[in-house]
C-alpha cells in the first residue's frame, strides 16, 4: 500500500541555519504531497502543496519540490526562527480512498 | 471565514463508558474525515464522511462509529472505551470532492481525550 517515509527527529538547529526535513513516498499513480505543521496543543496547519511531479509547493520561506524520479518530497528553509519550533508532517492524498496517509511526524527545535 | 470547530476539547471518561466528539467543517465543506493521533502510532485514518455517506473506513475495531448530518457536521462515537483509546482526535475538512482530487484538508484543534 501507500505510504510515507519521514527523516526521525528530533531535529535541532540554530536560528537562522538551513533546514531539510527528508521526506519519501511509495504510492500507485500519482497522489498529491503536502507538508502539514502542527504547533503544541493545535491541530495541523497545511504548510505547503504540490499536485504534481516538478511543482514546488512554498509559503512562509519554506519550499518543497515533487520529485517523481526519487519519489521525494523534502522540505526545506533558508533561515529559520525560533517560531518555527514545531513537529512537521509530510502526507499524500491516497486518491479513491478518501484520505491522507501521513509520516510520523518530524520536530523541529530551533534555538535562539 | 470560520475555520474547523471541535467539541469538546478536552475528555476524561473512565474505562466501559462512551464518548461523543462533534465536528463542525468550514462552510461549504462536504467531506469530513477523522484522525486519531498518539505518539506511538502517529496519525492513523478513523473514517470519511460526503453528502451523509461513509465511503471509507480506516482500520479500527467496531467500537469506533462515526455519521454525518445533512448540514456537514460530523460526529464519531467510541463505546466501551480502553485506555488505549486514549489520543487526540482530529477533525478535518475538504471542499466537495475530498482530498482524492487534490485538495487540501483543514484540520481542527482537535479533542484531546484521556481514558482512566
Amino acid at each position: 500500500g501507500n505510504s510515507v517515509t519521514q527523516m526521525e527527529g528530533p531535529v535541532t538547529l540554530s536560528e537562522e541555519a538551513f533546514l531539510t526535513i527528508n521526506c519519501t513516498y511509495t504510492a500507485t499513480g500519482y497522489p498529491s504531497l503536502f507538508w502539514y505543521v502542527q504547533y503544541p496543543g493545535e491541530g495541523l496547519q497545511l504548510l505547503l502543496k504540490a499536485t504534481k511531479a516538478d511543482d514546488k509547493g512554498s509559503n512562509k520561506g519554506f519550499e518543497a519540490t515533487y520529485r517523481k524520479e526519487t519519489t521525494s518530497f523534502h522540505l526545506e528553509k533558508g533561515s529559520v526562527q525560533v517560531s518555527d519550533s514545531a513537529v512537521y508532517f509530510c502526507a499524500l492524498s491516497d486518491k479513491g480512498t478518501y484520505k491522507y496517509i501521513f509520516g510520523t511526524g518530524t520536530r523541529l527545535k530551533v534555538l535562539a | 471565514k470560520a475555520g474547523v470547530t471541535q467539541t469538546p476539547r478536552y475528555l476524561i471518561k473512565t474505562r466501559g463508558q462512551q464518548v461523543t466528539l462533534s465536528c463542525s467543517p468550514i462552510s461549504g465543506h462536504r467531506s469530513v474525515s477523522w484522525y486519531q493521533q498518539t505518539p506511538g502510532q502517529g496519525l492513523q485514518f478513523l473514517f470519511e464522511y460526503f453528502s451523509e455517506t461513509q465511503r471509507n473506513k480506516g482500520n479500527f475495531p467496531g467500537r469506533f462509529s462515526g455519521r454525518q448530518f445533512s448540514n456537514s457536521r460530523s460526529e464519531m462515537n467510541v463505546s466501551t472505551l480502553e485506555l488505549g483509546d486514549s489520543a487526540l482526535y482530529l477533525c478535518a475538512s475538504s471542499l466537495e470532492s475530498g482530498p482524492s482530487l487534490n485538495t487540501e484538508a483543514f484540520f481542527g484543534q482537535g479533542t484531546r481525550l484521556t481514558v482512566v
